[in-house]
């Protein structure tokens, strides 16, 4: 089945700083989605990106489809900006289910 | 106005017993889910139905039976619960199989003593 990978597996921030999370998989893709998990445990939806440059306030993706992998880009964080932050893929030709990675772990401190 | 609603939030429950979680969705969609995550936060997905018809089921032990009586509701009904069933366990929608955005509902917290 399709892999993928993203990195980091941790972050650590200042309030305030930037940040970029990435997301490789391993074959062509027709759904890409980018989620946040609160602490809370729900899991917030982002960005629905299989291809291009989307935006939403602080937070910007943008997937290359033709190189297989996706940005997720975060500006001026905040403390509500922690938690772990999932991409997940269906493959061009599957089942459309969807493929999670392991997410990245980010904390923002004060 | 929940998208996609799941009851119940917690259930702590022992093992051998019998459970189910319900699952709703108001968004008009025809494809739904269910998702397992474990402790270390690893999201697989279970099954998925498409217009009450069963599409995806992904190796899932046959003591996890899903349900699926229309569009708007799936439930998950597990028997003879054990150790290991212990996760979280989410249900999503989409609008249709095929490269569609999925919402998730807030997800059930399965503890098995």
């Amino acid at each position: 089945g399709i892999q993928v990978e993203q990195s980091p597996p941790d972050l650590i921030l200042q309030e305030g700083a930037n940040s970029t999370l990435r997301c490789n998989f391993s074959d062509s893709v027709n759904n890409l989605q980018w989620f946040h998990q609160n602490p809370w445990g729900q899991l917030i939806n982002l960005f629905y990106i299989p291809s291009g440059t989307k935006q939403n306030g602080r937070l910007s993706a943008t997937t290359v489809a033709t190189e297989r992998y996706s940005l997720l880009y975060i500006s001026s964080s905040q403390t509500t900006d922690s938690g772990v932050y999932f991409c997940a893929v269906a493959p061009n030709f599957g089942n459309e289910k969807l493929t999670f990675g392991t997410g990245t772990r980010l904390t923002i401190i004060p | 106005d929940t998208a996609v609603s799941q009851t119940p939030k917690y259930l702590v429950t022992q093992m051998g017993n019998d459970k189910s979680i319900k699952c709703e969705q108001n968004l008009g969609h025809d494809t739904m889910y269910w998702y397992k995550q474990d402790s270390k936060k690893f999201l697989k997905i279970m099954f998925s139905y498409n217009n009450k018809e069963l599409i995806i089921n992904e190796t899932v032990p046959n003591r996890f039976s899903p349900k699926s009586p229309d569009k708007a509701h799936l439930n998950l009904h597990i028997n003879s619960l054990e150790l290991g069933d212990s996760a979280v366990y989410f249900c999503a929608s989409s609008q249709d199989l095929l490269a569609y955005e999925q919402y998730f509902g807030p997800g059930t917290r399965l503890t098995v003593t």
